[in-house]
């Protein structure tokens, strides 16, 4: 299977800073990956698909970028309601995982 | 906008079988492909598997011979059932669907199953 591996695991950052999140595939997916916000208590809520797409409803501070095997998902100006875990996810081949998380949070 | 419920005992024993039901609303379940995936605490998440409207279903190797899902397009829901459980089964499950975007835009709530003598 494909293993996603992000980094940092954990990014300590103040509310207007930028963040920039990694995530990195053990073998091509194409532009198959998708970033997800969780907040404790809460189910996954998709921010990106297809690698770069913004979901519906997603704020255009998320950007992300990147194809093949190395992704990132940026966030331009960290809002207080942007702290939480953010995980990556492909759909290239089954079956599809989820890579570890990145936690921001407030420095 | 389509509202996914999950549904089942909250605690099973080892050895014996985790159920789960999760229930569809607001769209059609005659269409797409429904997934339940589970977050063992402190752990990444892991798809278990998924079906589509027709029945055909596709599960993780990890857990294929212990794992069925199946859906009930009358009743507008779709199920799991894990079988054998151990302690590494205690997670979160949560079911999921997709939207245009192929990807998992609709979530459960999440159900938290421990397995416990």
């Amino acid at each position: 299977e494909i293993v996603l591996t992000q980094s940092p695991a954990t990014l300590s950052l103040s509310p207007g800073e930028r963040a920039t999140l990694s995530c990195r595939a053990s073998q091509s997916v194409s532009s198959y990956l998708a970033w997800y916000q969780q907040k404790p208590g809460q189910a996954p809520r998709l921010l990106m698909y297809n690698a770069i797409t913004r979901a519906t409803g997603i704020p255009a501070r998320f950007s992300a970028s990147g194809t093949g095997t190395d992704f990132t998902l940026t966030i331009s100006s960290l809002d207080p309601e942007d702290f939480a875990v953010y995980y990556c996810q492909h759909r290239s081949i089954w079956p599809f995982t989820f890579g570890g998380g990145t936690k921001v949070e407030i420095k | 906008q389509v509202q996914l419920q999950e549904s089942g005992p909250g605690l099973v024993k080892p050895s014996e079988t985790l159920s789960l039901t999760c229930n569809v609303s607001g769209g059609s379940i005659s269409s797409s492909f429904w997934s339940w995936i589970r977050q063992p605490p402190g752990k990444r998440l892991e798809w278990l598997g998924y079906i589509s409207f027709s029945g055909s279903t596709n599960y993780n190797p990890s857990l294929k011979s212990r794992l069925t899902i199946s859906i009930d397009t009358s009743r507008h829901h779709f199920s799991l059932r894990l079988s054998s459980v151990t302690a590494a089964d205690t997670a979160v499950y949560y079911c999921a669907t997709y939207d245009h975007s192929n990807f998992l835009a609709y979530w459960g709530q999440g159900t938290l199953v421990t397995v416990s003598s």
